[in-house]
């Protein structure tokens, strides 16, 4: 079965520090996607990348990176430079291959607080 | 704004009711999710209709019940309601059914069952 783990429940920082925030998966698929979704105090789940398990290059855009290593199962997301914007729930999540469907399992989340 | 919307934002209702929430897609996406969030469950996928017929069920309680549309809405029905059925309800969706695309999430309706 799959299974994400996100074991920081909750991070506080400083604002302009570096954060990591960390995702460890367990699927018995060769071929899975991961995800990042950020869900603001607002409460809408915003998409902010997905990642084949075949593509294990790290990828950055602007401030946020994101670190994929299969050999550990992890899928580690980078915030640079952290802003008070960026404080929200950060969610982790896998889907197997499927051509004919698609169920999103997702870690518990990781409240992250940037203070001034 | 990611193009997916729900109706009603909010929802209070008492034990037992029934209620019906909405999704409407973003244009050209045929897939349609619902999620439920709640403090003690987290995410949890419920079920996934694609271009109208049935792909996917998650956790989904047999007091619910989805369906989608010829016009690709799609609601989800939940009966016989319990305290413990208060919850964020979310609606997403994506253009194709298999486990390759992204989804994109609608505002979420909150359901309160006093």
């Amino acid at each position: 079965a799959q299974k994400v783990t996100q074991a920081q429940t909750e991070i506080s920082v400083v604002e302009k520090e570096d954060v990591t925030l960390d995702c460890v998966y367990e699927t018995r698929d060769t071929t899975y996607y991961l995800f990042w979704y950020k869900q603001p105090p607002s409460g809408e789940l915003v998409f902010l990348i997905r990642r084949n398990s075949f593509d294990e290059q790290n990828e950055i855009s602007g401030r946020y990176s994101w670190n994929f290593q299969k050999s550990t199962s992890s899928f580690n997301f980078t915030i640079t430079a952290s802003q008070v914007v960026d404080s929200a729930v950060y969610f982790c999540a896998l889907s197997e291959a499927d051509q004919g469907a698609q169920k999103l399992v997702f870690g518990q989340g990781t409240r992250l607080t940037i203070n001034p | 704004d990611s193009g997916v919307t729900q109706t009603p934002k909010h929802l209070i209702t008492a034990t037992g009711q029934r209620v019906t929430l909405r999704c409407s897609p973003r244009s050209g996406d045929l897939s349609v999710y619902w999620y439920q969030q709640s403090l003690d469950q987290g995410l949890q996928f419920l079920i996934q209709y694609y271009n109208g017929e049935e792909r996917a069920k998650g956790n989904i309680l047999e007091r619910f019940s989805a369906q989608q549309f010829p016009d690709l809405h799609s609601e989800l029905n939940l009966s016989s309601l319990e305290l413990g059925d208060s919850a964020l309800y979310f609606c997403a969706s994506s253009v194709g059914a298999s486990g390759t695309g992204e989804q994109y999430f609608g505002p979420g309706t909150r359901l309160t069952v006093t």
